[in-house]
This record gives structure tokens, C-alpha cells and sequence, in this order.
């Protein structure tokens, strides 16, 4: 199985602030990643497919990048909405494993 | 709006059994995979099971192979999650969520809100 590891696991930031979030499979998986924010007692919520297409309705403060095994989820300035916490997941194949999460918190 | 409503959840024995269902509204439910999703608390989020669009492909997660079965009907618009010789790791948030046309594989791009699954003596 291929794994997803998050860096980092707590990111404490300011509203404003450029934030980055990186991602890495275990190998290769092209750029089938996607990106998910889930906000406490709620389901998750796409935001980002193919490692940098943005889901229809999400701001465009999110953005995506990277291919192969390193990946990137860049909030430009973060609002106050954006406090959440951040998975990223592969599909390759049916068994994509999700990241172990990334919170992003008040500083 | 795409909905889907997961139901079924509770409180079980450890070694008890429960099914879960998720139904859906507003797509043509049967033309696409659907997944099963959980997530303990305050834990991370675990795929645990995919049902392709006609029902004929599925796969499970190694952590529940032989103990779940996953089906769907499409005639009524749901999806079911047959869960038995339940464990106390099985405790957890299970959420439906909609895969792509087919058999295809895609984003989880809809999901429901969630069921808890509680397993405890």
C-alpha cells in the first residue's frame, strides 16, 4: 500500500498569513491527489483534485501543486473560515490511503 | 443539491453486528461507485470499502475484509454497510461518500454527515 505522510501535523497561523502544507506518497502516484478541509463534527470537503485543480465553489486563496511524491496545499491568506484541519489522499486505485491530517490553528 | 443520509449507527456489543445505510437524492445513484468512509475519535479519516456503480466490483480495507460486506440497491437509492464480529476499533464516524461514473476511479466529491458507530460492553 501506498502511504501519505503530513507535514506538519499542527500548523499554528494568524488570519493573513501564507500557510503550505506538504503531502508525500510512498511512491509514485503521478498527481492523483486530492485535498480535503474538515471542520469539527462535520463530513470533509474537496477542495482540490488532481493535485492542482481547484473543486467548483472553493476560493481561490487554495491552491495546489506538485506531482510524483511531493505535494503542496497553499492557503494564501488565510480567513478565519479556514481553520480546519487538512487530509490530503491518493487515488490510484480504489485503496488510496488518506494523510494522517494536517490542524491548522489560531496562533 | 446531491444528499446523502447515512442512518443505522448506535450503540453495539464488541463481537455484535449493525447496518448501516447511506440514501441518496438528486444524482442518477446508479451510475456511480460509492465508498464507505470512518473516522475514530478524534482520529484521522480511514477508507474502509467501495462498491462500484453496478454493484459487481468491491474492495475492503484489510482492517475489515471477511467481517464487512458492503451492497447497494439501486432501485431504492441506497447504500449498505453489513458490519459483524464488530471490535472496539471499529468504533468510529462512518460516512458515505460518492465515487465516480462506473467503474472509474475519482474524487470523493459528495459526502454525507455521518453515523457513530459505538462498540462497547
Amino acid at each position: 500500500d501506498i502511504q501519505m505522510t503530513q507535514s506538519p501535523s499542527t500548523l499554528s497561523a494568524s488570519v493573513g498569513d501564507r500557510v503550505t502544507i506538504t503531502c508525500r506518497a510512498s511512491q509514485s502516484i503521478s498527481n492523483w491527489l486530492t485535498w480535503y478541509q474538515q471542520k469539527p463534527g462535520k463530513a470533509p470537503k474537496l477542495l482540490i483534485y488532481r493535485a492542482s485543480n481547484l473543486q467548483s465553489g472553493v476560493p481561490s486563496r487554495f491552491s495546489g501543486g506538485g506531482s510524483g511524491t511531493e505535494f503542496t496545499l497553499t492557503i494564501s491568506s488565510l480567513q478565519p473560515d479556514d481553520f480546519a484541519t487538512y487530509y490530503c489522499r491518493n487515488y490510484n486505485t480504489y485503496f488510496g490511503m488518506f494523510g494522517q491530517g494536517t490542524k491548522v490553528e489560531v496562533k | 443539491e446531491v444528499q446523502l443520509v447515512e442512518s443505522g449507527g448506535g450503540l453495539v456489543q464488541p463481537g455484535g453486528s449493525l447496518r448501516l445505510s447511506c440514501e441518496a437524492s438528486e444524482f442518477t445513484f446508479s451510475s456511480y461507485g460509492m465508498n464507505w468512509v470512518r473516522q475514530a475519535p478524534g482520529k484521522g479519516l480511514e477508507w474502509v470499502s467501495y462498491i462500484s456503480s453496478s454493484g459487481n466490483t468491491k474492495y475492503y480495507a484489510d482492517s475489515v475484509k471477511g467481517r464487512f460486506t458492503i451492497s447497494r440497491d439501486n432501485a431504492k437509492n441506497s447504500l449498505y454497510l453489513q458490519m459483524s464480529s464488530l471490535r472496539d476499533e471499529d468504533t468510529a464516524v462512518y460516512y458515505c461518500a460518492r465515487d465516480g461514473l462506473g467503474a472509474t476511479i475519482s474524487p470523493f466529491d459528495y459526502w454525507g454527515q455521518g453515523t457513530l458507530v459505538t462498540v462497547s460492553s
